[in-house]
């Protein structure tokens, strides 16, 4: 079946940088879409999540947009911190099904 | 509020023997997913549960199953384990079945030897 997938499998940024995170989709059915972060030795945690009715949204230091006609969706991480070195997932889902499918997820490392 | 829960942790069994994993999901959620997280595959969906009935299956032999009880808490078996099934097995909850939020557990690493 479709899956999400992601364009970077590792991203090192400086302390204090702005981080972006994509991934692409290619299920035009998908209308719910989050981003979750996970630490080592945790399970994943909510960031963020954005309905296909939306292009974007906000959150505290985070931000997510969303391009339904390239179905493309991007993390950005503003004044990014080593607190945030983490595996960043995607995850979509289709309309009219509760399962959330993952994507391989992207590795973010923060130098101080 | 407490967060979801699973039981055990850490756990290694040998080939062919079978394994149960505990989740207890937050209070008042009652929809329980199961995830089978590895390095290659990332995360694979094996079922979810809403009140006590499976909802959703995901691509996982008959080896795998599940269950969940009238408190929402959920169980997951792995019988005839094969050195494959070493993985993360992650829990999630959220209050009913439908596109909404996932909450995560810690997980319970399972090492088949």
């Amino acid at each position: 079946g479709e899956s999400v997938g992601l364009h970077l499998p590792t991203l090192s940024v400086q302390e204090g940088d702005n981080s972006i995170i994509n991934c692409a989709y290619s299920n035009s059915a998908s209308d719910y879409f989050i981003w979750y972060k996970q630490e080592s030795g945790k399970g994943p945690q909510f960031i963020i999540d954005i309905r296909s009715n939306m292009d974007k949204r906000q959150g505290q230091r985070v931000t997510v947009l969303l391009n339904k006609t390239v179905k493309h969706l991007s993390l950005q991480i503003a004044a990014t911190q080593p607190g945030d070195s983490a595996v960043y997932f995607c995850a979509e889902n289709i309309r009219g099904y509760s399962t959330l499918t993952f994507g391989k997820g992207t590795m973010l490392l923060v130098s101080p | 509020k407490a967060g979801v829960t699973q039981t055990p942790r850490y756990l290694i069994k040998t080939r062919g023997q079978q394994v149960t994993l505990s989740c207890s999901p937050i209070s008042g959620h009652r929809s329980v997913s199961w995830y089978q997280q590895t390095p290659g595959q990332g995360l694979q969906f094996l079922f979810e549960y809403f009140s006590e009935t499976q909802r959703n299956k995901g691509n996982f032999p008959g080896r795998f199953s599940g269950r969940q009880f009238s408190n929402s808490r959920s169980e997951m078996n792995v019988s005839t384990l094969e050195l494959g099934d070493s993985a993360l097995y992650l829990c999630a909850s959220r209050i009913d079945s439908g596109a909404n939020v996932l909450t995560f557990g810690a997980g319970s690493r399972l090492t088949v030897l």
